[in-house]
């Protein structure tokens, strides 16, 4: 049981340019949400998901795209990254609202 | 925009010290409260979820409580011990499932 895995664990990209953050979860969890971290910020929604083929935008969804076609995987997509856009992403996923969310490891995004 | 709010923002304390944090949240449309647990280089992971007013949740010296009717949610932590150091996060659900929206944590640390 692997739990929530997330791939690169680090990122370096050039401004402009597009790619795609990888998670996939094992325990067939509905939900799933990614979160980017910044210094002082906390933790910010970016876009959730409550079930294959439905997503939502969350605080801070503008310059990234989700899709949810499988149970398993939720990838989010910068589309033309920004130096704005350096932060750690997480991803998260749980049975439901009233369950605990088990979170990713992360991915460390540097948009030079 | 939900408004999720800690305080205080960190906190040092000695080891055997017992203390408390808040988690303010919107008192309408009120679904769930969570807690998390957070240390450096990890990732967050979930301590408690709470859904009823009056809700009090005990994990070893770590317990919480909710009021729901006057929005907020208070984290203790009985004779603190080096290892409780960490940002402790509480999140919250309003109305809309699956948007989980995280205040700012507070930051603890434990001196031995």
């Amino acid at each position: 049981n692997a739990g929530v895995t997330q791939t690169p664990k680090f990122q370096v990209l050039k401004t402009g340019q597009s790619m795609t953050l990888q998670c996939a979860q094992d325990m067939n969890h509905e939900y799933m949400s990614w979160y980017r971290q910044d210094p002082g910020m906390g933790l910010r929604l970016i876009h959730y998901s409550v079930g294959a083929g439905i997503t939502d935008q969350g605080e801070v969804p503008n310059g990234y795209n989700v899709s949810r076609s499988t149970t398993e995987d939720f990838p989010l997509r910068l589309l033309s990254a920004a130096p704005s856009q350096t932060s750690v992403y997480f991803c998260a996923s749980s049975y439901s609202d009233a369950r605990g969310y088990t979170f990713g490891s992360g991915t460390r995004l540097t948009v030079v | 925009i939900l408004n999720v709010e800690q305080s205080p923002q960190s906190l040092h304390v000695q080891e055997g010290d017992s203390t408390n944090f808040t988690c303010s949240f919107p008192s309408s449309n009120f679904y769930a409260l969570h807690w998390y647990r957070w240390e450096t280089a990890k990732s967050p992971e979930a301590l408690f979820v709470m859904t009823l007013n009056g809700d009090e949740k005990k994990k070893g010296r770590i317990s919480a409580t909710l009021n729901t009717k006057e929005g907020y949610s208070y984290l203790y932590i009985k004779g603190s011990q080096p290892e409780d150091s960490a940002t402790y996060l509480c999140a919250f659900y309003g109305g809309s499932q699956g948007n989980l929206i995280f205040g700012k944590g507070t930051k603890l640390s434990v001196k031995p």
